[in-house]
């Protein structure tokens, strides 16, 4: 059972523009939430958290949005750089502390 | 300072056999997971050490995988005997406290089971 879903397999977006990646979790007893960036052959690597008592949390070029009626996050990146070319994984961990759960990720394309 | 190292990066073996991969977590960090990767899925938690003991392993398999952290440091996952569904990436991650955004992953094991 998926309690962390990413929809969208794959993104492109032309370099300068805003990325939008999403993302839907089923479990409401989750309440912190994060982003990780994955580049290929590498581990994922932690890039911006948000705690549920928050609505958004800003970091750089970086802004994750949480709308917990909606079960629902997303990732914003203004602008987006070919760097940003990566997979991005939405994660979940839950109020005891040892439930944590990654989505299945979305493979961005920054188009130079 | 070092990251977390793994190995052997890459692993292919027959089905029924067996297999162990290593981690060597950053000094000091006191917690270690251990996650699964199946292509096109994300990581799975499969086992997480505070020191050397275990916090976590509900998604563990135990009747094939066990994993050990002996003196709180290196960790050790095996699987025996493996199944063709084992095919994955097994990244091991640690961090300072238990704060999940302060993981450092290491950069995997590729275990191919024919």
């Amino acid at each position: 059972d998926q309690q962390v879903k990413q929809n969208s397999p794959s993104l492109s977006v032309q370099e300068g523009r805003i990325s939008i990646l999403n993302c839907d979790y089923t479990n409401s007893m989750f309440d912190y939430f994060l982003w990780y960036k994955k580049y290929p052959a590498e581990g994922p690597t932690f890039l911006i958290s948000i705690s549920s008592i928050k609505d958004k949390n800003e970091d750089g070029r970086f802004t994750v949005f949480l709308n917990k009626s909606a079960k629902h996050l997303s990732l914003h990146i203004v602008p987006s750089q070919p760097g940003d070319s990566a997979v991005y994984f939405c994660a979940a961990s839950g109020v005891t502390g040892n439930q944590f759960y990654f989505g299945t990720g979305t493979s961005l394309t920054v188009i130079p | 300072e070092a990251g977390v190292a793994q190995s052997p990066r890459y692993k292919i073996i027959e089905k029924r056999q067996s297999v162990a991969f290593w981690c060597n977590p950053i000094s000091g960090h006191a917690t270690l997971y251990w996650y699964q990767q199946i292509l096109g899925q994300g990581p799975k938690l499969l086992i997480q050490f505070q020191n050397n003991g275990v916090v976590d392993d509900s998604q563990l398999p135990k009747d094939r995988f066990s994993a050990e952290r002996l003196k709180g440091v290196d960790s050790t996952l095996k699987i025996q005997p493996a199944k063709l569904e084992d095919s994955a990436v097994y990244l091991c991650a640690s961090s300072l406290g238990s704060s999940y955004n302060e993981q450092f992953f290491g950069p995997g094991t590729r275990l191919t089971v024919l």
